[in-house]
């Protein structure tokens, strides 16, 4: 069964904390994607990465950042965290076949920032 | 360019209606794919069907069922005797142009009350 978990289903943090958001998949999937979810604005892409050490930054990417050191985990980062970055963050993944290859996603991280 | 319009935001019913929810995408590729998901409150995207462009055959999996139409530009998914736990909200999306990301419409929130 297709799984991934994401470090933390709700996160209080305040402002200018960095913030560290950790996906992992267990699919052996190349492609990682970071996205936030907001209400009236539906969801919007942060970050993808296609590879080891690669990224590509999606529509939204000011004020975050990525790392991914392995296949299986891909973090979101919030270099100095402020109330407009309060949203649900979620993370998904798929495998190779480009534009048609179904992404499956974690639970989610709902986070505020104070 | 790619975009998934998800007409109703809201939709309310009494269970065992059968209910629709509209979808309407545009695109300009030959070959795309379609995709449902489901976010009930707990706030993950459970993937529900994923359909091709070259495959018009209505798709129907239990009480959930799919009819799409080129024609139209329409993936609608039809729940009949709905029950309480289907509601959630449904979001229909459509594979960027790059063929990278998934790009979401605002999606439908289902409320089915007893």
């Amino acid at each position: 069964d297709v799984k991934v978990t994401q470090s933390s289903r709700y996160l209080v943090k305040r402002t200018g904390e960095k913030v560290f958001l950790e996906c992992v998949q267990d699919m052996d999937h190349e492609n990682m994607f970071w996205y936030r979810q907001d209400p009236g604005l539906g969801l919007r892409l942060i970050y993808f990465s296609y590879d080891v050490k690669m990224k590509e930054k999606g529509d939204i990417p000011e004020g975050y950042s990525v790392s991914r050191e392995k296949k299986e985990r891909f973090s979101l980062i919030l270099e100095s965290a402020s109330t407009n970055q309060t949203s649900m963050y979620l993370c998904a993944s798929r495998g190779n076949s480009w534009g048609s290859d179904t992404q499956y996603f974690g639970p989610g991280t709902r986070l505020t920032v104070l | 360019a790619q975009k998934v319009t998800q007409a109703q935001t809201e939709i309310s019913v009494v269970e065992k209606e059968d209910v629709t929810l509209d979808c309407v995408y545009e695109t300009r590729d030959t070959t795309y794919y379609l995709f449902w998901y489901k976010q009930p409150p707990s706030g993950e995207l459970v993937f529900l069907i994923r359909r091709n462009s070259f495959d018009e055959q209505n798709e129907i999996s239990g009480r959930y069922s799919w009819n799409f139409q080129k024609s139209t530009s329409s993936f609608n998914f039809t729940i009949t005797a709905s029950q309480v736990v289907d509601s959630a909200v449904y979001f229909c999306a459509l594979y960027n142009q790059a063929g990278t990301a998934l790009i979401f419409g605002k999606g439908t929130t289902l409320s089915v009350s007893s």
